[in-house]
């Protein structure tokens, strides 16, 4: 598995965007870049993932480093409800491993 | 649409007892996972089923067992709960199509103390 480095914690105004950093500096070139998020007392949630072009759908966009060994989360402007802890997750199967995370607060 | 659903969501338990947390999911789903989570921790996965019939350890699988009772069910038992058991238990599943890239859906968890 690839090892990956997030900061513990990050925080934002409401309505401004949010760039949520991601390194995984031994992804193997199989390997998709997932993004899960957790809201408090919830299971995870997808959010986004992708192999090695930028993508976006209605969550977020993932922006994708071209030597792959880091990667970032954007949510173009954040709200109360975006407040939860963001997995970054390299990996080739479905046996996603889920670190620490990035503990997002969001303030009004 | 319920998704995957876990029973029950609270649960007490003593030192010795024994227990099975359900998960069913109604997404005609062919994979499922156990994963656990301790306090300010991430996920740590007990044990996943790739298709009914077949199941395989994952990161912390002692003390656990499991059952694929059908494509939507699955079981996750505790046989003689321990303290270091007090977690929150995640069931999760994917359609797994033998592609790389896809979603898990998670149930929203069963709160597990162990006394």
């Amino acid at each position: 598995d690839a090892k990956t480095t997030q900061p513990n914690s990050m925080e934002s105004n409401e309505e401004e965007p949010v760039h949520l950093p991601c390194n995984h500096s031994t992804i193997s070139g199989t390997d998709y870049i997932h993004w899960y998020r957790q809201l408090p007392s919830q299971g995870p949630e997808y959010v986004i993932h992708g192999l090695t072009s930028n993508v976006n759908n209605r969550m977020a966009s993932l922006a994708i480093a071209e030597d792959r060994k880091s990667s970032t989360l954007i949510l173009h402007r954040a709200t109360l409800r975006d407040a939860a802890v963001y997995y970054c997750i390299p990996e080739g199967g479905n046996k996603l491993v889920f670190g620490a995370g990035t503990i997002l607060r969001v303030k009004s | 649409n319920a998704g995957v659903t876990q029973t029950p969501k609270f649960q007490v338990l003593k030192t010795g007892q024994s227990m099975t947390l359900q998960c069913a999911q109604d997404m005609n789903h062919n994979s499922m996972y156990w994963y656990r989570q301790d306090p300010g921790m991430g996920l740590r996965l007990i044990y996943y089923s790739a298709s009914e019939g077949t199941t395989d350890k994952g990161e912390v699988p002692n003390g656990y067992n499991v059952s694929r009772l059908n494509k939507r069910e699955f079981s996750l038992r505790l046989e003689s709960a321990a303290p270091s058991q007090t977690s929150v238990y995640f069931c999760a599943s994917s359609e797994d199509r033998g592609l790389t890239n896809e979603k898990l859906f998670f149930g929203s968890g069963t709160q597990l103390s162990v006394l």
